[in-house]
């Protein structure tokens, strides 16, 4: 069965602070996405990695696919409470799965 | 105009009912998805139709039946509701590519409460 991590689970952090989110797996993916989440909504795509390696900007938030296209991280520079939300990430193949989430806070 | 449309967007009921919850996409995809997100946020996929055919069947009671008139349309039907199936239940749609499914495009939920 294939499953997906997300760590943390919860991360609440002070305005201006860095932070990172993870999400891995044992299994290879041809592609992972990442999206969030506000409360009452439904996710929304923030981006996809294809290439083992990629590395992928979106304003403050830098992607990186891992070499083996098992993992991915989501780092957040300068964080923003409008940052505020759940990440899941979505590993995909012949079908999607999807993480836990992380979900995230910013203090301002 | 909304990409991904579900009705209704709250839904509450009695335990044993039966209800509908329906969904339209006008993006042109050949792809349509139910999930479950349960309390703790955990999405997790039901179905998956693609050009009207079912292609995923995750592990699902059948009182859990879905419905694809046309490739824009995909609705789920429950019978004899159970505490357990409260949830918030989402459409999505993608266009599927040769790596797979392919971006998720979701609706904005209905929350199923049953009491």
């Amino acid at each position: 069965t294939q499953l997906l991590e997300q760590s943390p689970q919860f991360l609440s952090i002070q305005e201006g602070e860095n932070l990172t989110v993870y999400c891995n797996s044992s299994s290879v993916f041809s592609s992972l996405q990442w999206y969030r989440q506000e409360p009452g909504e439904g996710p929304v795509l923030l981006v996809t990695v294809v290439t083992g390696g990629e590395v992928k900007k979106l304003k403050r938030l830098t992607f990186q696919f891992g070499d083996a296209r098992k993992d991915s991280s989501l780092h957040i520079t300068a964080a923003q409470p409008g940052d505020t939300g759940l990440y899941l990430c979505a590993g995909s193949d012949d079908k999607i799965i999807f993480g836990k989430g992380t979900r995230l806070h910013i203090l301002p | 105009d909304t990409a991904v449309s579900q009705t209704p967007k709250y839904l509450v009921t009695q335990m044993g009912n039966d209800k509908s919850i329906k969904c339209e996409q006008n993006l042109g995809h050949d792809t349509m998805y139910w999930y479950k997100q349960d309390s703790k946020k955990f999405l997790k996929i039901m179905f998956s139709y693609n050009n009207k055919e079912l292609i995923i069947n995750e592990t699902v009671p059948n009182r859990f039946s879905p419905k694809s008139p046309d490739k824009a349309h995909l609705n789920l039907h429950i019978n004899s509701l159970e505490l357990g199936d409260s949830a918030v239940y989402f459409c999505a749609s993608s266009q599927w590519a040769s790596g797979g499914p392919g971006t998720q495009y979701f609706g904005p939920g209905t929350r199923l409460l049953v009491l």
